[in-house]
């Protein structure tokens, strides 16, 4: 099946600084990628869809200068953390869309990212 | 709308009994929805599929119901495992080919 990796799997950052999280599909090409985030005991919230070559659409309420995605090739699309913040701390999961994909489920998710910020 | 977990659900069941987990979707025009498994520190896993057009679905060991008039989805588990204690969500798919989670459930399987 699709499978799709992320990179780190965990970090741990200082208040202020940038963390910048990689998703990658592993064995398809992914025009549309989409960046999820879950806080403790809760739901996958979408944050932003990805689309190669042209710029992420961001969900209501989140901030895209803060979030920056970047889906440069059809592999791989990357959120960078801007100034990040004890707030921000959460799991990053991102999924991604194999258009070959023959059933309805195209949707194919990666194993998450721990964000702890300090 | 979409649905927020504020706070998550927790069914006990003992190993061997069987399991069933309920969702409310919020979009009477969905017409695709998804059960997944999320494991601690892990991504979703999927389990098991259904359409609008369809009102059961089996898989192996799991079954889906869709009740269309009460905007209702259910995830049966039979002869429930240690291994399948994880938190369990369903996901509808929007018009625009968005997924909208759950609020999930905790399942707990007691040896």
């Amino acid at each position: 099946g699709a499978v799709v990796s992320q990179h780190p799997s965990r970090v741990i950052c200082k208040s202020g600084t940038s963390v910048k999280i990689e998703c990658r599909s592993l064995d398809f090409q992914a025009t549309t990628m989409f960046w999820y985030r879950q806080f403790p005991k809760q739901s996958l919230m979408l944050m932003a869809t990805s689309n190669e070559g042209s710029k992420a659409t961001y969900e209501q309420g989140v901030e895209k200068d803060k979030f920056l995605i970047n889906h440069a090739s059809l592999t791989l699309s990357t959120l960078t953390v801007t100034s990040a913040h004890p707030e921000d701390s959460s799991f990053y999961i991102c999924s991604a869309r194999d258009p070959a994909a023959v059933a309805y489920n195209e949707q194919f998710f990666g194993p998450g990212t721990r964000l702890t910020v300090l | 709308g979409e649905s927020v977990g504020l706070h998550l659900p927790t069914l006990s069941v003992q190993e061997g009994d069987n399991s069933i987990i309920n969702c409310a979707y919020s979009n009477s025009a969905s017409d695709y929805f998804i059960w997944y498994k999320q494991e601690s520190g892990k991504g979703p896993q999927f389990i098991i599929d259904i359409r609008s057009n369809m009102d059961k679905r089996q898989g192996q060991r799991v079954t889906v119901l869709l009740n269309k008039t009460v905007k209702h989805l259910s995830l049966q588990i039979a002869a429930t495992q240690p291994g399948d204690s994880a938190v369990y969500f369903c996901a509808e798919k929007s018009a625009t080919n968005k997924l909208i989670f759950g609020t999930g459930t905790l399942l707990a399987v007691q040896p």
